[in-house]
């Protein structure tokens, strides 16, 4: 069974910072891996989606990488902002021959940037 | 931008009534999804719908669940006689690669 763990579970950092949120799952045979942004009662808002086959992907400040073989990835935010507080999800999609397969989340890590 | 739009935002039900819970997914897309998350838990993976059927359910997915898509738009999660462990934030989510989430339905069984 896909377990994926956040590490640290909370960070509070000051504005400016550059910083990284880890992400480690079970089971490597994955499909893909999402990050994902929610706010307080909100929905999931996609940041990054990484296919199993790639090191990495790039958003505006948004750096993840993936580390398959070692079950890792990391979400990368540079120079950071009151407006990234926020609580980041990592999810992961098994692998087995299709897109549509369901996705197993980490716990989050409760980001706030104060100014 | 296209969106997953849900209804309604909040809805409160006595334990034991039935609820619907409404979706419209982004309108290109072909996989639709469930999952909920209980205050201060993970989020967790309820269902998943392709093709006018189940593909994939979890544990959870018992027989009070059930999924339907009534028209072209439409994606709709009912719970047949609500539980008080049944109160959490329900997401919609369609897509395929990528998947693309809802705002949420938070429901409250008193």
């Amino acid at each position: 069974k896909q377990e994926v763990t956040q590490i640290p579970a909370a960070l509070s950092v000051p504005e400016g910072e550059n910083l990284v949120l880890n992400c480690s799952f079970t089971d490597s045979a994955i499909y893909n891996l999402q990050w994902f942004r929610q706010d307080p009662g909100k929905g999931l808002t996609s940041l990054l989606l990484i296919q199993s086959s790639q090191r990495e992907q790039t958003s505006g400040r948004l750096n993840a990488s993936l580390d398959k073989s070692s079950g890792r990835s990391t979400l990368y935010i540079a120079a950071s902002q009151p407006g990234d507080s926020a609580t980041y999800l990592c999810a992961v999609k098994k692998a087995g021959g299709t897109s549509y397969g369901k996705l197993t989340f980490g716990q989050g890590t409760i980001l706030t940037v104060h100014p | 931008e296209p969106e997953v739009t849900q209804t309604p935002s909040h809805q409160v039900t006595q334990m034991g009534q039935e609820v619907i819970l409404r979706c419209v997914p982004i309108s290109n897309h072909l996989y639709f999804y469930w999952y909920r998350q209980i205050l201060g838990q993970k989020v967790e993976f309820l269902v998943s719908f392709y093709n006018n059927e189940i593909s994939e359910k979890s544990e959870i997915f018992d027989d009070q669940f059930s999924v339907e898509r009534p028209d072209g738009s439409n994606f709709t999660l009912k719970i047949r006689s609500t539980k008080l462990e049944d109160s959490a934030m329900y997401f919609c989510a369609s897509g395929g690669d990528e998947a693309f989430f809802g705002q949420g339905t938070r429901l409250t069984v008193v």
